[in-house]
């Protein structure tokens, strides 16, 4: 039962680069999130996708863009990565919206920008 | 936007005390509210959970209260264990155009020695 699975598990990239975190989630959920997570800040919403076929900004989405590949698959791109880009990023999903369901997180993407 | 605010951002006890973080919200409509534990380079894990529609959610060493008038809600744990020193984080859930979104807690670090 491997639940939810992100990779790569750390990268460094170098100021201008571009990259992909992927993410697989095997429990059928219609929901989807990625977030950041900044030491003080708490975890803090990038995009999210409520269902297949959809995807909305969250509170801090500039910088990303976002793919709902499929029912399973989320990925978060980075298309000029930035140093202040540099987080530890967490995939999580939900079973539907609009029913009270809490999420479930992937162990998470170290991510390091020079 | 929802906005919540969580107390304190660290919490330092003996083994076998007891531990209480507390949280505040600002969304009335706000209606689920989950309770996560993040262990060291792991993604946080929901440990309870309360609907608006009960006051108090007990299990085993850990119980959360919820107090709709005031808006805020806590987490106790019980016989603290040196296995319980993690952060938690609180979250609230609310309506965001056609999805529900959770909104976190910056986290409290709790540590508990031995």
């Amino acid at each position: 039962n491997a639940g939810v699975t992100q990779t790569p598990k750390f990268q460094v990239l170098k100021t201008g680069q571009s990259m992909t975190l992927q993410c697989a989630q095997d429990m059928n959920h219609n929901s989807m999130y990625w977030y950041r997570q900044d030491p003080g800040m708490g975890l803090r919403l990038i995009y999210y996708s409520a269902s297949e076929g959809t995807t909305d900004k969250g509170e801090v989405p500039n910088g990303y863009n976002v793919s709902r590949l499929n029912k399973r698959e989320f990925s978060l791109r980075l298309e000029s990565a930035a140093p202040s880009q540099t987080s530890v990023y967490f995939c999580a999903s939900s079973e539907a919206r609009g029913v009270n369901q809490p999420q479930h997180f992937g162990d998470g993407t170290r991510l390091s920008i020079l | 936007g929802e906005n919540v605010e969580q107390h304190p951002s660290t919490l330092s006890v003996q083994e076998g005390d007891s531990a209480v973080i507390k949280c505040t919200y600002s969304d009335s409509a706000s209606n689920y509210f989950p309770w996560y534990k993040q262990e060291l380079g792991k993604g946080p894990q929901l440990i309870i959970d309360i609907r608006s529609n009960v006051g108090e959610k007990k299990d085993q060493r850990i119980a959360v209260t919820l107090n709709k008038t005031a808006k805020h809600f806590s987490l106790h744990i019980t016989e603290t264990q040196p296995e319980d020193s993690a952060v938690y984080f609180c979250a609230a859930r609310s309506r965001a155009g056609g999805s529900y979104i959770p909104t976190f807690g910056r986290g409290t670090s709790l540590i508990v020695h031995p």
